[in-house]
């Protein structure tokens, strides 16, 4: 596998399942990302984490539960959603801030 | 927070047509990506350029960022070339590791 790898590429969940996405980077960077993309609307950061430590939660509600466990590998927990937050998710990795966003290919998540 | 804007919001050309997209933003950046999505929703990368110019083929961007604004150009497109491009920056006083997208030019090539 090279780049950044995300799974389960589709998800439909109802709003009492638990569920988890997972991402997984091969580049050998040290910072990991989650963004959310709704229909009609730009790309949304939710979470940043440098060195496995979160460096920055954008408001997202608690429903949203990331885990960072190493620098490879980051985790968005799901629990009691909404039918609104059905969305595109995508995870992506850098060197470090400033440095170049890659991105994986998403999660499309259809929340019933 | 840092204003991203882009333009046009749409755009349908013939085949072999050449285009230039703008990304404008308010405020100093030290980091700017241009992204391709394609129709499964995968970003791929097409520039890193906080400043000055570079080229890949029939893609070329220039970023000018005393000015604030960045420009994509398409040349001889194809329908391959279709699906949404996104302006992304990261500004110097952000904090860090913070990419905001702009809206996102959709483009359409036609035979």
């Amino acid at each position: 596998e090279t780049g950044v790898t995300q799974t389960p590429r589709h998800l439909v969940m109802g709003m009492t399942n638990k569920k988890s996405l997972k991402c997984e980077q091969h580049l050998g960077h040290n910072a990991m990302y989650w963004y959310k993309q709704s229909a009609k609307k730009p790309l949304e950061l939710m979470f940043v984490y440098n060195f496995k430590e979160q460096t920055e939660n954008n408001s997202v509600p608690s429903r949203f539960s990331p885990e960072c466990p190493n620098s490879s590998h980051l985790f968005l927990h799901l629990h009691t959603l909404q039918p609104e937050d059905s969305a595109l998710y995508l995870c992506a990795s850098s060197q470090r801030e400033a440095y170049e966003q890659y991105f994986g290919p998403g999660t499309r998540l259809t929340v019933t | 927070g840092i204003q991203v804007e882009q333009s046009p919001p749409d755009l349908i050309l013939q085949e072999g047509a050449n285009s230039t997209l703008r990304c404008n933003f308010s405020d100093s950046v030290n980091n700017l990506q241009w992204f391709h999505q394609n129709p499964w929703g995968q970003l791929i990368n097409l520039f890193y350029i906080p400043s000055g110019t570079k080229q890949n083929g029939r893609l070329s961007a220039t970023t000018v960022a005393t000015e604030r604004y960045s420009l994509l150009y398409i040349s001889s497109s194809q329908t391959t070339d279709s699906g949404v491009y996104f302006c992304a920056v990261e500004a110097v006083t952000g904090g860090g590791n913070k990419l905001t997208f702009g809206t996102g030019t959709q483009l359409k090539v036609e035979l």
